[in-house]
């Protein structure tokens, strides 16, 4: 069946460096979202891609899909310790009705 | 307040004693569905639902059981439990998918965290 992957598992970067998750799929996605889960909290929306390599920024993250539509990442610029976390990637929907998840990547920031 | 609501959030019970977890959502949200985390697997969806009567199986649905009688609630029911199922547990609603590949965000529920002995 189809995966969704996620590397790193872990990562510890000292706080004001870049961080990236990479997120990668065994099929072709309709579209991907990102997710992001506090340490004790709930997965929480952060946004959808949709278009052959689309790339979309928060503020210090961006986002982007793959021109294949099978790989996706999360940019972070110069962490801070609110970036303290689980990111999570999620085929969503569109292609199954179900919902699969990558087993996400844990953030940690060393103050 | 838009919400995803969960009981209880967390349950310590012992093997084969039946429970069920209840899920509410206030959103009007077509689909439902539960999953189960745990360490290094991710969220792994159990069971979901697009709209009232209307349940299918998720990834790890072995030992679990549904119903969608009303738009707003969709309880987990372990009819036997055993020590696997010791997870933490989350509901999450949305609207469906608009048809034109793009899928709307799920609300996710507090979290129950359950230990079977």
């Amino acid at each position: 069946g189809q995966q969704v992957m996620q590397i790193p598992q872990y990562q510890h970067v000292q706080e004001g460096e870049d961080f990236t998750t990479y997120c990668n799929s065994s099929t072709t996605l309709s579209n991907i979202q990102w997710y992001k889960q506090r340490p004790g909290g709930h997965p929480v929306f952060l946004i959808q891609l949709v278009k052959s390599g689309e790339v979309k920024k928060q503020k210090r993250l961006t986002f982007q899909f793959g021109e294949a539509k099978k790989n996706s990442s999360l940019h972070i610029t110069a962490t801070q310790t609110t970036d303290v976390g689980t990111y999570f990637c999620a085929d969503g929907k569109t292609s199954y009705d179900k919902v699969i998840f990558g087993p996400g990547t844990s953030l940690s920031v060393i103050p | 307040e838009a919400q995803v609501t969960q009981n209880p959030r967390y349950l310590i019970t012992v093997t084969g004693k039946k429970l069920t977890v209840t899920c509410s959502q206030n959103m009007n949200h077509e689909y439902m569905s539960w999953y189960r985390q745990d360490p290094g697997l991710g969220l792994r969806q159990i069971y979901y639902s697009m709209n009232v009567e209307v349940t299918d199986k998720g990834d790890v649905p072995e030992g679990y059981k549904v119903s969608r009688k009303e738009k707003r609630n969709f309880p987990l029911i372990l009819e036997s439990p055993s020590p696997n199922q010791t997870s933490l547990y989350f509901c999450a609603s949305s609207l469906l998918h608009s048809g034109k590949g793009v899928d709307y965000e799920q609300y996710f529920g507090p979290g129950t965290r359950l230990t079977v002995t």
